[in-house]
């Protein structure tokens, strides 16, 4: 699992309610993604990580923000949640030599 | 230009058969192709994955086949086990670090 966990790995919660979501890594990787993942689409970018306090956004980042205050930790945030952010969410951190891509164990969001 | 298209949604295979799962891109920029695999409830997994320089890369069981000039690639797998039932997905990306595209999976069922 490259080292990398997720908190809390279930979630339900209520539209319009905040909700921040914990990617930690334990090898000192400089790159970090957030991802949405849902039935159809495969694998959507939300936000990645260059480094602490580098961030850009990915392919759906409206209605998401995030923080990278410490090299080992990403946090995802949703300000107001929404039921159609109701998905599987996965960290992932990039090692080796290549583009090689390393997924956590994932946080299932429930927004009712 | 993006996008990364799958092909198909599910397949059935035997076991012992031969299991093909097709990616087109359009992004010639594109230079490192991915394959993960992801078992329910799991993160996906970096199975596999090639540069465009060499057209096929074989890993045990797996092959990645790449033809530059279609823009295409495939995963095949051999003497597929039930074990491989799972989630494929091919991924393109450029850039280290950045632009990686997913695309929606295939789910794979081999048939004891």
């Amino acid at each position: 699992d490259a080292g990398i966990t997720q908190s809390p790995r279930h979630k339900v919660t209520e539209t319009g309610t905040p909700v921040t979501l914990r990617c930690h890594q334990t090898e000192n990787h400089r790159y970090m993604y957030w991802y949405r993942q849902d039935p159809g689409h495969g694998l959507r970018l939300i936000h990645y990580s260059y480094g602490v306090k580098d961030t850009d956004k990915g392919e759906v980042s409206d209605g998401y923000s995030v923080s990278r205050s410490k090299t080992e930790d990403f946090l995802l945030t949703l300000e107001s949640a929404t039921s159609s952010q109701t998905s599987v969410y996965f960290c992932a951190i990039l090692a080796g030599e290549g583009n090689e891509q390393f997924f956590g164990p994932g946080t299932r969001l429930t927004v009712l | 230009q993006q996008q990364v298209k799958q092909s198909p949604q599910s397949l059935i295979v035997q076991k012992g058969g031969i299991s093909i799962i097709n990616c087109a891109y359009e992004n010639t920029a594109f230079d490192y192709f991915p394959w993960y695999q992801q078992f329910p409830g799991k993160g996906p997994a970096l199975l596999i994955a090639i540069r465009p320089d060499v057209s096929e890369k074989k890993e045990g069981r797996f092959t990645i086949s790449f033809n530059k000039s279609a823009k295409q690639f495939s995963l095949h797998i051999m003497d597929s086990q039930p074990g491989d039932s799972a989630t494929y997905f091919c991924a393109a990306s450029h850039n280290y670090g950045q632009n990686f595209v997913f695309g929606p999976g295939t789910r794979l069922s081999v048939l004891p």
